[in-house]
């Protein structure tokens, strides 16, 4: 079962805007995870938020977390076509307990046109 | 340093056959999971490791076993393969510092095709 949901499923952009991708999940969390994965190819670490922590930036991304809401934002801001790719937040969900194991959800793909 | 490497990168069986996937990683990490991604779906956690001998199930281990002789190494095999487990398939691993965990560092997946 998915934990995280992301929304929307897929974006369109152009080149220079801004994206905002959300993410929600169904229980608490230690830690929410953001994770970049081009096509066809391995995921890629973006940023790693703590339960006790509301926002993070790295370079052009920032990560919002509301665990009131049990919600996440991941904003990439001044977009690139390099930035074409799906994006996933993961939570550590707990398989097995507290062992570091991440759910993931389903994603959104996001097309940058130059 | 590699990272995280897995071989082989594509393989097509026939229903049936069986095969060991091998995930290998040079960063010393304590933790190595292995996932599937089918089409359209995020990853579902297969079986994971919290240290060498030690292995448990995640969330789809049916039809899947897993070995950790060695720190470094990582295997699933499929005994007997079947279309539905027709996907790509991704090793990952990661550390925890203090009792707190850290990122999953992936490999470059396997793309396996069942026939």
């Amino acid at each position: 079962s998915q934990q995280g949901e992301e929304d929307p499923q897929a974006l369109s952009i152009q080149e220079g805007e801004n994206a905002t991708m959300n993410c929600s999940y169904k229980t608490s969390i230690n830690n929410l995870q953001w994770y970049r994965q081009n096509s066809g190819r391995g995921l890629v670490h973006l940023i790693l938020i703590r339960s006790n922590e509301r926002e993070k930036h790295s370079g052009r991304l920032r990560v919002t977390l509301d665990t009131s809401k049990k919600s996440s934002s991941l904003l990439i801001t001044a977009s690139r076509a390099a930035d074409t790719a799906s994006y996933f937040c993961a939570t550590d969900g707990g398989y097995g307990g507290s062992q570091g194991n991440l759910i993931f959800g389903k994603g959104t793909k996001l097309s940058v046109k130059p | 340093n590699a990272g995280v490497t897995q071989t082989p990168k594509f393989r097509v069986l026939k229903t049936g056959q069986s095969m060991t996937l091998l995930c290998a990683q040079d960063m010393n990490h304590e933790y190595m999971y292995w996932y599937r991604q089918d089409p359209g779906m995020g990853l579902r956690l297969i079986h994971y490791s919290v240290g060498e001998g030690t292995t448990a199930k995640g969330e789809v281990p049916d039809g899947y076993n897993v070995s950790r002789l060695k720190k470094q190494n990582f295997l699933l095999g499929l005994e007997s393969a079947a279309p539905s487990q027709t996907s790509v398939y991704f090793c990952a691993s990661s550390y925890s510092m203090a009792g707190v965990y850290n990122e999953q560092f992936f490999g470059p997946g396997t793309r396996l095709t069942v026939l």
